[in-house]
């Protein structure tokens, strides 16, 4: 399994950014994917998720704001991220069906 | 009160075991649920041990040593990792987690020191 996030980095109060894990080694159109994050020096959280079938689940903290979504033809996972918070700073994490894989993260910052 | 507690800390010695725990909610039954275990080490993505929800219902994460095992206090409503023959490379950050509701539930993790 192999998953390499990109996208990350410093963006204001307010601004928006878009993450995306390209997925490797594996049916990725088979797989249910997810995002988890991860604020620095605590611990896991889980973001959203898309099956195979593209229902899509997201943690009341990120509802109406972040859309995630899946290009199958591109073995892709993305993660669009509006009206992002100081709390929205963290390590953001694909992850593989029950977190059997996951990438090495990308970091997001939000500050002025 | 949290879903899944953990225990903020635990030390052992190497060659011993570590009981890891998590306990659910008061009114979650740990019965229903498969637990997943993860392990972080700094700097470092989760990767994934096993998961425990039967003594018939349970899988080892690939490459996973079998020193590493799960199972269930039912009388605790909790979810344990045990880890038998600690070495130092076990010493690392461990989450647990439960589907619940179609969301994925994590506990706040348990900092492992071998010492």
């Amino acid at each position: 399994v192999q998953l390499v996030e990109s996208g990350g980095g410093l963006v204001q109060p307010g601004g928006s950014l878009r993450l995306s894990c390209a997925a490797s080694r594996f049916i990725f159109s088979d797989s249910y994917m997810s995002w988890v994050r991860q604020a620095p020096g605590k611990g896991l959280e889980w973001v959203s998720s898309i099956s195979s079938s593209n229902t899509i689940y997201y943690a009341d903290s990120v509802k109406g704001r972040f859309t995630i979504s899946r290009d199958n033809t591109k073995n892709s996972l993305y993660l669009e991220m509006n009206s992002l918070r100081a709390e929205d700073t963290a390590v953001y994490y694909c992850a593989r069906d029950s977190g059997l894989g996951w990438g090495q993260g990308t970091l997001v910052t939000v500050s002025s | 009160q949290a879903v899944l507690t953990q225990p903020a800390s635990l030390s052992a010695s190497p060659g011993a075991s570590a009981s890891l725990t998590c306990t659910l909610r008061s009114g979650i039954n740990v019965g229903t649920y498969g637990i997943y275990w993860y392990q972080q080490k700094p700097g470092s993505p989760p990767q994934y041990l096993l998961r425990y929800k039967s003594d018939s219902d349970k899988q080892q994460g690939s490459g996973v040593p079998s020193r590493f095992s799960g199972s269930k206090d039912a009388s605790a409503n909790a979810g344990i990792l045990l880890i038998s023959g600690l070495q130092s490379e076990d010493e690392a950050d461990y989450y647990c987690m439960i589907w619940r509701s179609n969301t994925w539930v994590f506990g706040g993790g348990t900092k492992l020191t071998v010492l």
